[in-house]
């Protein structure tokens, strides 16, 4: 099955710096990447997803990057600020329905002020 | 209703004892995931319900483990002889299902003790 290993386990960072968290999977198969963000005592979130027909996709402040050939992908938050911090899973899975989603370990960002 | 709903919220239990936890799903989702979270772990997958297909059931991590989901809407996740191990939030999400995997809601979990 898939195995989703996700870099670093945390992050601190200076309010305004960029900050990048990597994944990588092992099923050349899966074609959907989803990053989620959990903030202290919360539920994660959607903050953004890629499907393998693209090689990037900005949001804002967010972008995530994929490489199939290496499978590998990224999560890129530029000009962080304190609310930012939180905790990121990266998942991956097949991009139809009926396969599950499978988290990586996650990342603790911490940024300060 | 409007949003993923468990219950209960907490619960404590006795090594040994059986627990129930429910997931009532955001309504119209035919996609239904279980993942457990201890406290610095990630999230880790227990078993996917999709439509009328058999569930994934991959990631249960014993047979004291198992769940179901009724009517292709609620769904229990039941752990039997409860060991200290089990404690951890477990977190129920629905998606839409359908075609493409889509974003998937997440309830705001059971925090499961055992004592």
């Amino acid at each position: 099955g898939e195995n989703v290993e996700q870099h670093p386990s945390t992050l601190s960072v200076q309010e305004g710096d960029s900050a990048v968290i990597k994944c990588t999977y092992s099923d050349s198969a899966s074609n959907y990447f989803p990053w989620y963000k959990q903030e202290l005592g919360k539920r994660p979130q959607l903050i953004i997803d890629i499907r393998s027909n693209v090689g990037e996709k900005k949001d804002q402040r967010i972008a995530v990057t994929l490489n199939k050939t290496a499978k590998h992908f990224s999560l890129h938050i530029t000009e962080t600020q304190p609310e930012d911090s939180a905790v990121y899973f990266c998942a991956a899975s097949l991009n139809q329905a009926g396969t599950a989603l499978i988290f990586g370990k996650g990342t603790t960002l911490s940024v300060s002020s | 209703g409007a949003g993923v709903s468990q219950s209960p919220s907490n619960k404590v239990t006795e090594k040994g004892k059986d627990v129930e936890l429910r997931c009532d799903p955001i309504s119209g989702h035919t996609a239904l995931y279980w993942y457990r979270q201890s406290l610095g772990q990630g999230l880790e997958f227990l078993i996917y319900f999709q439509g009328n297909s058999a569930p994934d059931k991959s990631g249960l991590p014993s047979d004291r483990f198992s769940a179901e989901r009724t009517g292709g809407s609620v769904s229990t996740l039941t752990i039997q002889r409860t060991q200290q191990e089990d404690s951890a939030v477990y977190l129920c999400a629905s998606s839409l299902g359908g075609g493409l995997n889509t974003e998937a809601f997440f309830g705001q979990g059971t925090r499961l003790t055992v004592v």
